[in-house]
This record gives C-alpha cells, structure tokens and sequence, in this order.
C-alpha cells in the first residue's frame, strides 16, 4: 500500500509538448511538494503546498504549474518542455505541525526525458 | 545559492570501514538536521536526524555529530556494509517546513 504515489513513472515526451505528473499520497499529511533531482542528483524544491494553499514557490518558470484539487492529490503540469527540464521529479508530503512534521515522505519519482 | 554544502561528492569505503559524510550550513535560522538515503530508482527516505540542541545522535551504526559554533554535522556509519551503498543528502529545515537539502554523496561499500 503505496504512501506516496506518483504517475507516470517514466514520460519521454518531445520538446514543446505539455506534460502533467501525477501524485497522491494516503498518510493523511496536510503538506505536499514537489522536488527536482537532476542528472547530478542535486534535489531542489520547486513547489510547497499546505491544504491545497500554496507556500513555497521557488524560481521556478511559469512553464511549470502545480495544481492541488485536495491535500492528499498534488499535480505538476508542465507546458512547453525543454530539454533542460530532464529530471526526475519527486513528490513528497509531510505535516505542517506536531509529530511527524519534520518527516519527509517521498515517492518513487518520474523520470521525465525530453528529446 | 547553496544552503547546505555537503562532501564528498562520493565515497568508496571497504567492508567494515567507517564511512563519513560531511555538511555545512550558515542560516542559523535553521532547526533541524536530517539525513536522506536513496537507493538507486527510489525516492529519500529519512535515515536519521538531529536538533541542534544535541551534539551527538546515535541509531545503531548511523550516527550524526552536530557542531554548532562550527555550523557543521556529519553522519558516521560505522562497520559499513554492502548493502549501505546508496546515496546520502544531508538537509536543514527552515520555517515553514520547507527543507534544504545537500548535493548528495555517493556511497559504495566493497565487499
């Protein structure tokens, strides 16, 4: 039973087209992100959101768009692909307060590929 | 910018050797400390983690020594083992839980 959950695990798509990664995590956790590893593994926030408000918005292109219909779904749209935008994607959730809060839980990732 | 820098970048250590992550911060607004393993096509999981009111935390052969005057932790994984080859990345929280992470150490342990 899968905590965090994204979809799909692999997306090789071209440049230019739209894009959108999926996630959904079942702990009950009010917080939820989404995270960019590179080729050199580097992990680097791009968004933070708390009950479907968004809080942390790192430099990030408009390009990319989060989207969270509830606090357990947090989506990644990503329109007009570079090749640069090459990564894994990771999302992740925690609680904002009390016990747990300092825990990240990570899903699996999306390779995403752009030729 | 980099908010916590880590090294090394990787690391090979034989069976049975202590292998040792260094990282450095300079936001003392910073109030928590936890170290993320990966293995290969997995995402971070938290391996262990430490306030910066203790100098030292222990979990079997993980620990993280925390200086704070220096701004600078390190995790020890002593008797290292095969199957400890992963990546590391050490990280700091800021307010509002958002959590900085290093650029990560490759670890492989030799039989």
């Amino acid at each position: 039973d899968t905590a965090v959950s994204q979809t799909p695990k692999y997306l090789v798509t071209q440049m230019g087209n739209d894009k959108s990664i999926k996630c959904e995590q079942n702990l009950g956790h009010d917080t939820m992100y989404w995270y960019k590893q590179d080729s050199k593994k580097f992990l680097k926030i791009m968004f933070s959101y708390n009950n479907k408000e968004l809080i942390i918005n790192e430099t990030v292109p408009n390009r990319f768009s989060p989207k969270s219909p509830d606090k357990a779904h947090l989506n990644l749209h990503i329109n007009s692909l570079e090749l640069g935008d090459s990564a894994v994607y990771f999302c992740a959730s925690s609680v904002r307060q009390g016990v747990g809060a300092n825990v990240l839980t990570f899903g699996a990732g999306s390779r995403l590929t752009v030729l | 910018q980099q908010q916590v820098k880590q090294s090394p970048q990787s690391l090979i250590v034989q069976k049975g050797g202590i292998s040792i992550i260094n990282c450095a911060y300079e936001n003392t607004a910073f109030d928590y400390f936890p170290w993320y393993q990966q293995f290969p096509g997995k995402g971070p999981a938290l391996l262990i983690a430490i306030r910066p009111d203790v100098s030292e935390k222990k979990e079997g052969r993980f620990t993280i020594s925390f200086n704070k005057s220096a701004k600078q932790f390190s995790l020890h994984i002593m008797d290292s083992q095969p199957g400890d080859s992963a990546t590391y990345f050490c990280a700091a929280r800021a307010t509002g839980n958002q959590f900085y992470f290093g650029t990560g150490t490759s670890l492989t342990v030799i039989p």
